[in-house]
């Protein structure tokens, strides 16, 4: 399977403040995923990062506040904006996998702490 | 939109007993059923999938089973070992035709005690 990097690996911001968290692949992938996982929650999908378009937002997440970049098919970024610490989560890229497409593989995670 | 459950959300077994987990699905159209162990600070780990045209799927230890007319699959965990121990999500998606988007359960602590 693919390798998926993230950076940072964790951060601490300070409320009010914008955080940019970065996924890399190492082969091209069509789809790119971004996640949240509240402490000792499960996963919410946050949003598709398509490439070449827009994003893709779930029900309750919105391109304001989660702007997703997705410019070529190893790389897409996702910002949290204007943080507020319920904004403190670990947040997860995935990809597809090769072989079946609705296979779905994690990054490492971001884990952000708002103050 | 789907929504799966999932129970229990913690179990606690001795090493060598079997473990159960069980989820229930909303949407008869989902067709793609992953489980994932994620261990503390740990991404998630893609452990075992089914599909809809499977009722019965086994790796060594592990096996699934998905019961389509009744909407649940459930994992099991055979001879129960330390290493076991994490956080299992199961998760269910449909082909849209675009992306298949997972929706997860709400988890499941497994503790194996020696």
């Amino acid at each position: 399977s693919a390798v998926i990097s993230q950076k940072p690996s964790r951060d601490i911001c300070q409320r009010g403040t914008s955080l940019t968290i970065q996924c890399q692949v190492d082969s091209q992938v069509t789809m790119m995923f971004w996640y949240r996982q509240q402490p000792g929650q499960s996963l919410t999908l946050i949003a598709t990062a398509n490439q070449g378009s827009e994003a893709t937002y779930e029900s309750g997440f919105v391109i304001d506040k989660f702007p997703i970049s997705r410019p070529n098919l190893t790389f897409s970024t996702l910002t949290v904006s204007n943080m507020s610490p319920e904004d403190s989560s670990i947040y997860l890229c995935s990809v597809e996998g090769q072989a079946s497409t609705d296979t779905q593989y994690f990054g490492p995670g971001t884990r952000l702490t708002v103050l | 939109g789907e929504n799966v459950e999932q129970h229990p959300s913690t179990l606690s077994v001795q090493e060598g007993d079997s473990a159960v987990i069980k989820c229930t699905y909303s949407d008869s159209a989902s067709n793609y059923f992953p489980w994932y162990k994620q261990e503390l600070g740990k991404r998630p780990q893609l452990i075992i999938d089914i599909r809809s045209n499977v009722g019965e799927k086994k790796d060594q230890r592990i096996a699934v089973t998905l019961n389509k007319t009744a909407k649940h699959f459930s994992l099991h965990i055979t001879e129960t070992q330390p290493e076991d121990s994490a956080v299992y999500f199961c998760a269910a998606s449909k082909d849209t035709g675009t992306a298949s988007k997972l929706t997860f359960g709400t988890g499941t602590r497994l503790q194996v005690t020696l």
